[in-house]
């Protein structure tokens, strides 16, 4: 599958606990922003996004937090699942159609 | 409703040999990106294409490029393939562009030897 990078940090959790995954972006003026989650061999897949005039964002268990102050970004995962073994990239844009990504993070869910 | 399609999912190349890929967008959605995604760059903006034009062109030289149909379907060119150039290709679609979420294909594995 595809590698995104040779020295991707990485989250290992057990199954069933919670995962936090965490993004530093660039650009204080950033809009928008998205969590992807990218398995082996396949396209990334859109998780869930947030806008600046938010600070939290719930999908299903997952909850995107934004700090604007500290240009910080987190995906949570509650109970996470083997399923949930990915690289996950979080995105920023800024009024146009490019996506700057993140260097992504590997979670590693063992049971 | 159908999801982002590229073709072909694999390639392999020889040096100085050119390259099409095609992006089919999810249905009704007009813009379309792409992205190359190699281990050591990971996910980088090529271009957006928006009702046949381009209007954003990321940092790569002018052997990338690309164009797009009537019908939004979108076809990017790699011309004097070099071995950097071995990557995965992402094309992504949303709606009408702007800050909206982009869906992405599977990607087509290009292998330049």
């Amino acid at each position: 599958g595809e590698s995104v990078g040779l020295h991707l940090p990485t989250l290992s959790v057990q199954e069933g606990d919670n995962s936090i995954i965490n993004c530093a972006y660039s650009n204080s003026a950033s809009d928008y922003f998205i969590w992807y989650k990218q398995e082996s061999g396949k396209g990334p897949q859109f998780i869930i996004d947030i806008r600046s005039n938010m600070d939290k964002r719930q999908g299903q268990r997952v909850t995107v937090l934004l700090n604007k102050t500290v240009k910080h970004l987190s995906l949570q995962i509650a109970a996470t699942q083997p399923g949930d073994s990915a690289v996950y990239f979080c995105a920023e844009n800024y009024n146009t159609d490019k996506l700057i990504f993140g260097t992504g993070t590997r979670l590693q869910v063992f049971p | 409703k159908a999801g982002v399609t590229q073709t072909p999912r694999y390639l392999i190349k020889t040096r100085g040999q050119q390259v099409t890929l095609s992006c089919s967008p999810i249905s009704g959605h007009r813009s379309v990106s792409w992205y190359q995604q190699t281990p050591g760059q990971g996910l980088q903006f090529l271009f957006e294409y928006f009702s046949e034009t381009q209007r954003n062109k990321g940092n790569f030289p002018g052997r990338f490029s690309g164009r797009q149909f009537s019908n939004s379907r979108s076809e990017m060119n790699v011309s004097t393939l070099e071995l950097g150039d071995s990557a995965l290709y992402l094309c992504a679609s949303s709606p009408v562009g702007g800050t909206q979420t982009q869906y992405f294909g599977p990607g087509t594995r290009l292998l330049v030897l």
